[in-house]
């Protein structure tokens, strides 16, 4: 099935930078989500993004919805050791027709360095 | 608490044998999906369900099965047909607002092993 192109597919940092992340489609969604996995555990819902434009933050996470709804970036700001983990991008049409089926990108894999 | 259960957290299987992962929630939502994580890979798409006794396959179908008698629950039976059956499975849920399905909620998910 169809993946999103998510970037960069790995990341080792500092604790205290700042991480950003990306999403990109060739197709239209009319909502995007960023989750994050820790090992051994299912994916939590960070932020949903509703409209094109949209920028939405949660705490030090920051998402925008692209214009064109075809992308979407998720930032980190001020890393700290705990926000190690995989992060996914997804993409949702919200229509009956869709299913509520959700495309993923390939996930970006954080390391932060104490 | 609100939320979606999956057990148990790990499973072992004899090659030959059929096995059933449980996924229940009581966050009253219509549709449940079922995926599979292979390490290092992302998310793979079972069988969804958008209704009580109705499912669909996904992606990758082959060497499974579901059920979806009640809304909270929907059973996947992963078949001594399933090749590689080794792997992570998630169970996921979602909402419906007016007809448009909202964003997916992933319970803990079960590890597989084969031996």
């Amino acid at each position: 099935g169809q993946q999103l192109n998510q970037s960069p597919q790995s990341m080792f940092i500092q604790e205290g930078e700042d991480v950003s992340m990306n999403c990109t489609s060739s197709s239209i969604f009319n909502t995007w989500l960023w989750y994050k996995q820790e090992p051994g555990e299912g994916p939590v819902l960070l932020i949903a993004l509703y409209k094109a434009g949209e920028l939405t933050s949660n705490g030090r996470l920051t998402a925008q919805f692209g214009i064109t709804r075809k992308d979407s970036f998720l930032n980190i700001s001020a890393s700290i050791p705990s926000d190690v983990g995989i992060y996914f991008c997804a993409g949702l049409r919200a229509g009956g027709t869709s299913y509520g089926k959700l495309t993923f990108g390939q996930g970006t894999i954080l390391t932060v360095h104490p | 608490d609100g939320g979606i259960t999956q057990s148990p957290k790990y499973l072992f299987r004899k090659e030959g044998q059929n096995v059933t992962l449980s996924c229940e929630q009581n966050l009253n939502h219509d549709a449940m999906y079922w995926y599979r994580q292979d390490p290092g890979q992302g998310l793979r798409l079972i069988y969804y369900s958008q209704i009580v006794n109705d499912f669909q396959k996904g992606d990758i179908a082959e060497g499974y099965s579901v059920s979806r008698e009640k809304k909270e629950s929907f059973p996947l039976t992963v078949t001594s047909a399933q090749k590689n059956p080794t792997a992570f499975y998630l169970c996921a849920s979602s909402g419906t607002v007016g007809g448009l399905y909202n964003e997916q909620f992933f319970g803990p998910g079960t590890r597989l092993t084969v031996l």
